[in-house]
């Protein structure tokens, strides 16, 4: 059973980055047809997805955000990463990690979250 | 993008109650949409996926139904262990989206 974890800064400054990493453990993030998705949840607001990247290190993201927005991937440490650039108080949000099976398939596992505030 | 409608935004009911949620999708997704549970500081859990097939180990009670732009989410009978907030989530085409959310709460 794959597991994932977020970890990265709580608070973070207006105009600055979001940096977030997700550890994976039961699964390998160059494992074939797997994406690695990070969704967020705003205060009062429902889930909005970020993006994803593939397997291979293709990566695909939600257009609101594509302009600031990047996700990589760490192999030997078996993590992914979310950057967020020129952050503000809208930014400030629940970041999920989470996998699926393919481009046409349900986020099946996730992680348990990390809340982020933007802040000065 | 694909808007995803879903109602209510709340349902208090009692235990034992059947419990129905719907999502409306502004286009035709086939029947790639999937149904999560979420708990404050839990990781969200997948129930349903593809509209109907229930996630391996999730109880009966739950269940899914639709194609194409309408769907139902249903619980049979209410448990205690099911206060949560309940989301539809298309994954048909990019980006992905999710209804707003249905807050479960028991009378």
């Amino acid at each position: 059973q794959v597991q994932l974890q977020e970890s990265g800064p709580g608070l973070v400054k207006p105009s600055q980055t979001l940096s977030l990493i997700c550890t994976v453990s039961g699964g390998s993030v160059t494992s074939g047809g797997f994406f690695w998705s990070w969704i967020r949840q705003r205060p009062g607001k429902g889930l909005e997805w970020i993006g994803y990247i593939y397997y291979s290190g293709r990566s695909y993201y939600n257009p609101s955000l594509e302009s600031r927005v990047s996700i990589s991937k760490d192999t030997s440490n078996n993590q992914f990463s979310l950057h967020l650039t020129s952050v503000t108080a809208a930014d400030t949000a629940i970041y999920y990690c989470a996998r699926s099976g393919g481009a046409r398939a349900p986020t099946e596992s996730w992680g348990q979250g990390t809340l982020v505030t933007v802040s000065s | 993008d694909i808007q995803m409608t879903q109602s209510p935004s709340s349902l208090s009911a009692s235990v034992g109650d059947r419990v129905t949620i719907t999502c409306q999708a502004s286009q035709s997704i086939g029947n790639f949409l999937g149904w999560f549970q979420v708990k404050p500081g839990k990781a969200p859990k997948l129930l349903i996926y593809d509209a109907s097939i229930s996630d391996t180990g999730v109880p009966s009670r739950f269940s899914g139904s639709g194609s194409g732009t309408d769907f139902t989410f249903s619980i049979s009978s209410l448990q205690p262990e099911d206060i949560a907030t309940y989301y539809c989530h298309q994954y048909d085409s990019l980006p992905h989206t999710f209804g707003q959310g249905t807050k479960l709460e028991i009378k």
